[in-house]
């Protein structure tokens, strides 16, 4: 079992649509994480939260809008989706946000766009 | 060179076997080393931190060498339930957040 819970676990949107994943902890960790992992290819980082901050930002396009509600909680707000957009969504969260703790994972949406 | 590279296999191995996996880092700073398992279609999940003195859990053991900058992971005595990717995991040349290799893929066989 998990201890990063994330839902839904699979969406398929169409290209106009608007959703949001969620991403929940109760590990009182301070810094949470998405990531986006194509088919056999390792996780990529999106966006970093530290402390309820936004500390890292990979130049994600701005069709993916991150949001942390409190210390428990992380979105990741969807909008004009692309095919290319289609993949597993990971979210994590870690004890620091300064990489010296190891993060723990959720089981990921699985995100189709139409 | 890249920040985490490994040899992405795959290895296939009889069960019973020991096998080793080796991963180079470039960032001579990095304070954090990890192994990940991912399974297929699963999330990553953390296997063991990789200390600066080596360090074991059951079957596997990891090492680090930072002078020539890379950590390895041997696994005795393979499962076929070890079948997996296994992911070398570092921080980042800032600190803030750990890079992924592309994972060295294992197939353990009857």
């Amino acid at each position: 079992d998990t201890e990063v819970t994330q839902t839904p676990k699979h969406l398929v949107m169409g290209m106009t649509n608007k959703k949001s994943l969620k991403c929940e902890q109760h590990m009182g960790h301070r810094a949470m994480y998405w990531y986006k992992q194509k088919a056999k290819k390792p996780p990529e980082l999106m966006f970093v939260y530290s402390y309820e901050k936004l500390s890292i930002n990979e130049s994600v396009p701005s069709r993916f809008s991150p949001e942390c509600p409190n210390s428990s909680l992380l979105n990741l707000h969807l909008h004009a989706l692309q095919p290319e957009d289609s993949a597993l969504y990971l979210c994590a969260s870690s004890q620091d946000g300064q990489g010296h703790s190891p993060q723990h994972f959720g089981d990921g949406t699985r995100l189709s766009i139409l | 060179r890249k920040e985490v590279e490994q040899d992405p296999g795959p290895f296939n191995v009889p069960e019973g076997a020991t096998v080793a996996f080796n991963c180079t880092y470039s960032n001579s700073a990095s304070q954090s080393f990890f192994w990940y398992r991912q399974d297929c279609r699963k999330e990553p999940k953390l296997l063991m931190s990789v200390y600066s003195s080596g360090n074991e859990d059951g079957r596997f053991t990891a090492q680090l060498n930072r002078a020539s900058q890379y950590i390895s992971l041997l696994i005795r005595d393979s499962k076929l339930s070890d079948s997996a990717t296994y992911l070398c995991v570092v921080n980042n040349q800032a600190g803030t957040a750990l890079i992924f290799g592309k994972g060295t893929t294992l197939s353990v066989s009857s």
